[in-house]
């Protein structure tokens, strides 16, 4: 398996368009998560899906920021508009139940 | 408040050298606690899972200890690697994962 897909891997826009970013789990697993990581806050847990329901999108920063996963094997995270604060790196990670959480190799937004 | 604090915030050793990384968590109901490594600008990856009747558990060098008394978890390294340089994360879980704020390890050669 070629474990957890992301893309893009770098990421540069400018304030106010839009940015989606993908994410493709490890086949067979049906929990899927995604995070934020910066200098400052860490890693934060943004929303995760299970059996492609969303079960916990509390820690979604604002109405700008949805995630979808239309069906088992492809989610997205779309930022509508950007803002330079929502610079950071975007990480994807999947799981089988609540076992390890596989992660992926992350994408790094800049918004300018 | 459901908290995991990690310390020390950063630390540097020479390579060769044994080090502990500390854990202090206030989750709770606890179901098990996680150590990830994360190399710098990857994901990070998992090194442990430990549930509450567990006390020990090793991955090569790398040795996690657990105390469910106490709420304190470790992680040791042996005979330290150049490769080993990275950030360590405490993540406690009860229904859904409590992530630390880790421990940046530099080995120097």
């Amino acid at each position: 398996d070629a474990g957890v897909i992301q893309s893009p891997r770098h990421e540069v826009t400018e304030m106010g368009q839009e940015v989606t970013l993908r994410c493709k789990p490890i086949s067979g697993h049906n929990s899927l998560f995604w995070y934020r990581q910066t200098m400052m806050r860490g890693l934060e847990l943004l929303i995760y899906f299970n059996n492609n329901v969303p079960i916990d999108d509390s820690g979604m920063p604002e109405d700008r920021f949805s995630a979808k996963m239309p069906n088992a094997s492809f989610s997205t995270l779309k930022i509508q508009p950007s803002e330079p604060r929502d610079s950071a790196v975007y990480f994807c990670a999947s799981s089988l139940a609540r076992r390890e959480q596989f992660f992926g190799p992350g994408t790094r937004l800049t918004v300018l | 408040k459901n908290q995991v604090e990690q310390s020390p915030q950063s630390l540097i050793i020479l390579e060769g050298k044994n080090c502990t990384l500390q854990c202090n968590y206030t989750v709770s109901p606890f179901s098990n606690l996680r150590w990830y490594k994360q190399d710098t600008g990857r994901g990070p990856v998992s090194l442990t899972i430990m549930t509450f009747s567990e006390n020990t558990k090793s991955n090569g060098r790398y040795t996690a200890t657990l105390d469910a008394d106490t709420k304190q978890s470790s992680l040791h390294i042996t005979a330290s690697q150049l490769s080993d340089s990275a950030s360590y994360i405490c993540v406690s879980f009860n229904y859904q994962l409590i992530w630390g704020a880790g421990t940046k390890l530099i080995i120097k050669p």
